[in-house]
C-alpha cells in the first residue's frame, strides 16, 4: 500500500469543464511534488511545494493550478484542458532537510485524466 | 542539467532468470534513485543510492558515482518484476532527472 494518496484515480473531463485532483500523505514530509507522465515516457516535473510554499514551477501552462493548504495536503486545480493533456498525474513527497530535497521520492497511485 | 540514460531500453526474460540493468549520468550526483513501475502505472521506490552497494531481498543495487554509473540487479526473476525500471538523478538542489526506462518482462 502507497503512504501517498491520490484521488480520484480515473478523471474524464471535458475542455470547459473545472477539476481538481487530490493528494495526501501523511509521511510528516514537507516537499511534495506533481508530476505528468505521458505514455511510454518517464515521469515530468510539473511543481514543487517546500514547506507548503511554491518553490518550483516547470514553465507549465495556467491552466493547471497548484495548492498546497497544509503539510499534508496537495491539489492540483484543472480548468481549461486541452487533449493533449490527458495523462497520468503522479503527486510525491520526499522529506526537506536543511536546503536539501536529497532524500527518497514516494509516489501516489496517480490519477490517469482523459480530456476529451 | 544532468543527462540519464538506461540500457537496455527493452528486456524479456524467463522466470527464474537474473538481469542487470545499467544507469549512466553525465554529471556528478548526489541522489540517484531506482523506481518500478508497474503494469498498473504504480511506481515504488526501490533503492536511494547515490553511492555504495545496498541490497533488498532479490534486489541489490551499485552505484560508481566516480564512474558515473549505477546498476540494478534483480535476482531469480519473477513474474512480478515484469514492468519499467527508470533511475532519476540529481546534483544539489536541482530536480531529479529520470531516464527513459527498461522495460522489463518475465515470461513465465
Amino acid at each position: 500500500d502507497t503512504e501517498v494518496t491520490q484521488t480520484p484515480k480515473h478523471l474524464v473531463m471535458g475542455m470547459t469543464n473545472k477539476k481538481s485532483l487530490k493528494c495526501e500523505q501523511h509521511m510528516g514530509h514537507r516537499a511534495m511534488y506533481w508530476y505528468k507522465q505521458e505514455a511510454k515516457k518517464p515521469p515530468e516535473l510539473m511543481f514543487v511545494y517546500s514547506y507548503e510554499k511554491l518553490s518550483i514551477n516547470e514553465s507549465v501552462p495556467s491552466r493547471f493550478s497548484p495548492e498546497c493548504p497544509n503539510s499534508s495536503l496537495l491539489n492540483l486545480h484543472l480548468h481549461a484542458l486541452q487533449p493533449e493533456d490527458s495523462a497520468l498525474y503522479l503527486c510525491a513527497s520526499s522529506k526537506r532537510e536543511a536546503s536539501s530535497y536529497n532524500s527518497p521520492l514516494h509516489f501516489g497511485n496517480g490519477t490517469r485524466l482523459t480530456v476529451t | 542539467g544532468i543527462q540519464v540514460e538506461q540500457s537496455p531500453p527493452d528486456l524479456i526474460l524467463q522466470e527464474g532468470a537474473n538481469s542487470t540493468l545499467r544507469c549512466n549520468f553525465s554529471d556528478s550526483v548526489n541522489n540517484l534513485q531506482w523506481f518500478h513501475q508497474n503494469p498498473w502505472g504504480q511506481l515504488i521506490n526501490l533503492f536511494y543510492i547515490p553511492s555504495g552497494t545496498k541490497q533488498n531481498g532479490r534486489l541489490s543495487a551499485t552505484t560508481v558515482a566516480t564512474e558515473r554509473y549505477s546498476l540494478l540487479y534483480i535476482s531469480s526473476s519473477q513474474t512480478t518484476d515484469s514492468g519499467v525500471y527508470f533511475c532519476a538523478a540529481a546534483f544539489g538542489n536541482e530536480k531529479l532527472t529520470f531516464g527513459t526506462g527498461t522495460r522489463l518482462t518475465i515470461i513465465p
